[in-house]
């Protein structure tokens, strides 16, 4: 049973608008959520992180938002940029463990 | 710094073989972590190992194990391989937390 859905497999995007990337968790111990980025061929990269005594978190162009009664979070990166084409993968664990559980990932298409 | 490298990166197996996979993590970490990765299913956590000792476990049947030696180098193994078990297998090392884990580009078996 998937505990952690992304709903929406792929998202395409016009370079610089906003591109909005949505998760829900069902396991409401999950406290630690982080978002990672794959490119073809690589293994997944660390993008941002929020733990659940946040509700808002930004590093540049990507900030997380996380609805902890709703059980859900999403990722915004703004402005995109070409080079944010890959796929993105939400994940989330319990007091920030490595037992991760992930969603199945959304690509990300941005066109110039 | 060299980086998570996997090996071999690509493998054919017949149903009812075993297999076991490698993996070297960046040195210094004594972290990692093996997950699966299959179509619409997203990373599925396996185990994860620190100093030798396995810390987590994932919901994986027996067939699947692992171990790490005393240079951090991890291996896993599966036995009596299924069709299901066709998948993209990463590791991930990391020195403190998930955040600052780094995953290697994977081992891409096939099983026929």
């Amino acid at each position: 049973d998937q505990q952690v859905k992304q709903n929406s497999p792929s998202l395409s995007v016009q370079e610089g608008r906003i591109s909005i990337l949505n998760c829900d968790y069902t396991n409401s111990m999950f406290d630690y959520f982080l978002w990672y980025k794959k490119y073809p061929a690589e293994g997944p990269t660390f993008l941002i992180s929020i733990s659940s005594i946040k509700d808002k978190n930004e590093d540049g162009r990507f900030t997380v938002f996380l609805n902890k009664s709703a059980k859900h979070l999403s990722l915004h990166i703004v402005p995109s940029q070409p080079g944010d084409s890959a796929v993105y993968f939400c994940a989330a664990s319990v007091g920030n463990d490595y037992k991760l559980s992930f969603g199945a990932g959304t690509t990300v298409t941005v066109r110039a | 710094k060299a980086g998570v490298t996997q090996t071999p990166r690509y493998l054919i197996k017949t149903r009812g073989q075993q297999v076991t996979l490698s993996c070297s993590p960046i040195s210094g970490h004594r972290s990692v972590s093996w997950y699966q990765q299959t179509p619409g299913q997203g990373l599925q956590f396996l185990f994860e190992y620190f100093s030798e000792t396995q810390r987590n476990k994932g919901n994986f049947p027996g067939r699947f194990s692992g171990r790490q030696f005393s240079n951090s180098r991890s291996e896993m193994n599966v036995s009596t391989l299924e069709l299901g078990d066709s998948a993209l297998y990463l590791c991930a090392s990391s020195l403190l937390d998930p955040e600052t884990q780094y995953f290697g580009p994977g081992t891409r078996l096939l099983v026929l």
